[in-house]
C-alpha cells in the first residue's frame, strides 16, 4: 500500500516570498509523482509530474519539484509566488500498476499583498 | 491532454433521492476514474470504471451506493443512490489515456448538496 503525507495544511506566505511545500509518499514499489492545483470553486490541474529522467521537474508556472528517492520526498518550490497562486497543492503517488492515484490531505496556499 | 466535462456541474438533491453525473471525453481514453472529494477533505477514489465490464471498487464502496457505467471509451455515469447528508461532496471523474499513462487529467467535477 503507499500513502502520501503532506506535511502542511495551510501555508501564509506574502507576495513575491519564496514558498515550499511538503510532500513525503511511502511506497514498497517504484512510484509517479505528481502535484495538482486546485484553485477556488475549480477541478483538479495538473501542475507537474516526475514520471523518470531528471529528478528536478518545472511547470510553465515557476514551480518546480524535486523527488528525492532517499528521503521519499517531492516537494514543491516557488521562487517568488504571486496572489495568483492562492489556491489547494494536492501531491499524489501512482504506483504505476492500478494507476490510480492516492492524495495527500492537501495543503493550502494563502499568498498576502 | 483530453478535454473533460462533467455534468451537472452541481446539484441540490433531497434526501432518499439518486443523482446521475456524465462524464464525457472529447477522445478516446482506456483508463476513467471517479473519485469522491468531501468538504475540506482530500479526494478518495471511488471506482475504476470498465469498459464493458463491471467497476472496480475501493474499500468502502459499493455498487449498490455508487452504480458505474461505461458504455464506451468516451463516456461514463456516476450514480449515487438513496443520498444522505453524507454523500454532499464534489465528484470527479479522471481519465488516462491508455494504460501505459501514468498521467491522469480532471474534469471540473460535480458540487453536490443533499439536504
Amino acid at each position: 500500500a503507499q500513502s502520501v503525507t503532506q506535511l502542511d495544511s495551510q501555508v501564509p506566505v506574502f507576495e513575491e516570498a519564496p514558498v515550499e511545500l511538503r510532500c513525503n509518499y511511502s511506497s514498497s514499489v517504484s512510484v509517479y509523482l505528481f502535484w495538482y492545483v486546485q484553485y477556488p470553486n475549480q477541478g483538479l490541474q495538473l501542475l507537474l509530474k516526475y514520471l523518470s529522467g531528471s529528478t528536478l521537474v518545472e511547470s510553465i508556472n515557476g514551480f518546480e519539484a524535486e523527488f528525492n528517492k532517499s528521503q521519499t520526498s517531492f516537494h514543491l518550490r516557488k521562487p517568488s509566488v504571486h496572489i495568483s497562486d492562492t489556491a489547494e497543492y494536492f501531491c499524489a503517488v501512482s504506483d504505476g500498476g492500478r494507476r490510480a492515484l492516492t492524495f495527500g490531505s492537501g495543503t493550502r496556499l494563502q499568498v498576502q499583498p | 491532454s483530453a478535454v473533460i466535462s462533467q455534468k451537472p456541474s452541481r446539484d441540490i438533491c433531497q434526501r432518499g433521492t439518486s443523482l446521475t453525473i456524465q462524464c464525457q471525453v472529447d477522445s478516446q481514453v482506456t483508463m476513467m476514474f471517479w473519485y469522491r472529494q468531501q468538504p475540506g477533505q482530500s479526494l478518495t477514489l471511488i471506482a475504476t470504471a470498465n469498459q464493458g465490464s463491471e467497476a472496480t471498487y475501493e474499500s468502502g464502496f459499493v455498487i449498490d451506493k455508487f452504480p458505474i457505467s461505461r458504455p464506451n471509451l468516451t463516456f461514463s455515469t456516476l450514480t449515487v443512490s438513496n443520498m444522505s447528508p453524507e454523500d454532499s461532496s464534489i465528484y470527479l471523474c479522471s481519465v488516462g489515456r491508455d494504460r501505459g499513462s501514468k498521467t491522469q487529467y480532471f474534469g471540473p467535477g460535480t458540487r453536490l448538496l443533499v439536504l
